[in-house]
């Protein structure tokens, strides 16, 4: 089974700022990787698959990169509405489907 | 615009049943493979179940195999999740979610439901 870690568990931020999440994997995954958003009372939604291609109605501030076993979420200027839990996802080694343990961005 | 839609949780005890429903809407369902993935109150996302487009392909997380049986009618656009022999470290939040792939390839969960929420509890 291939486990994903996330770093940091959580990250303090105003908005504006850039953020930086890290997602590592204990195999390569190779491009095999997504970035979903969690808001309290949501669904998760894809905002990242292939590592680096944004998903439909994502805006452009969200990017992706990396390839392999280390991968980072970049938010280029944080917005309110931004603010929320993240989690990546391999899709290259399964069963299982595994996900990172997230990332809790909130507001400093 | 598409749709996921879950029905069936509860409040059960340990060692009881529950059926859990997801009607899909809006999409081609017959073409995708379908997931169940749930998440225990305050904590991340761990995958359950999935199946083929075609139904032929099923996988189960280690921490279900044996007790939950996922199955979907492409008739009716529904995935189903059986539990049976429920824990109460079954309770969570339970997501059907589409893959972007036919579960011959697995890939990305593009749509979600809001889930349904399975209490089990004595």
């Amino acid at each position: 089974e291939i486990v994903m870690t996330q770093s940091p568990a959580t990250l303090a931020l105003s908005p504006g700022e850039r953020a930086t999440l890290s997602c590592r994997a204990s195999q390569s995954v190779r491009s095999n990787l997504a970035w979903y958003q969690q808001k309290p009372g949501q669904a998760p939604r894809v905002l990242i698959y292939d590592a680096s291609t944004r998903a439909t109605g994502i805006p452009a501030r969200f990017s992706g990169s990396g390839s392999g076993t280390e991968f980072t979420l970049t938010i280029s200027r944080l917005q309110f509405e931004d603010f929320a839990v993240y989690y990546c996802q391999q899709y290259i080694h399964w069963p299982p489907i595994t996900f990172g343990q997230g990332t809790r961005l909130e507001i400093k | 615009q598409d749709y996921l839609v879950e029905s069936g949780g509860g409040v059960v005890q340990p060692g009881r049943s529950l059926r859990l429903s997801c009607a899909a809407s809006g999409f081609t369902f017959s073409h995708y493979a379908m997931h169940w993935v749930r998440q225990a109150p305050g904590k991340g996302l761990e995958w359950v179940a999935l199946m083929s487009f075609d139904g032929r392909n099923i996988y189960y997380a280690d921490s279900v195999k044996g007790r939950f049986t996922i199955s979907r009618d492409n008739s009716q656009n529904t995935v189903h999740l059986q539990m049976n022999s429920l824990r109460t470290e079954d309770t969570a939040l339970y997501y059907c979610a589409r893959d972007v792939g036919d579960g011959y390839n697995v890939l990305y969960l593009d749509y979600w439901g809001q889930g349904t929420l399975v209490t089990v509890s004595s």
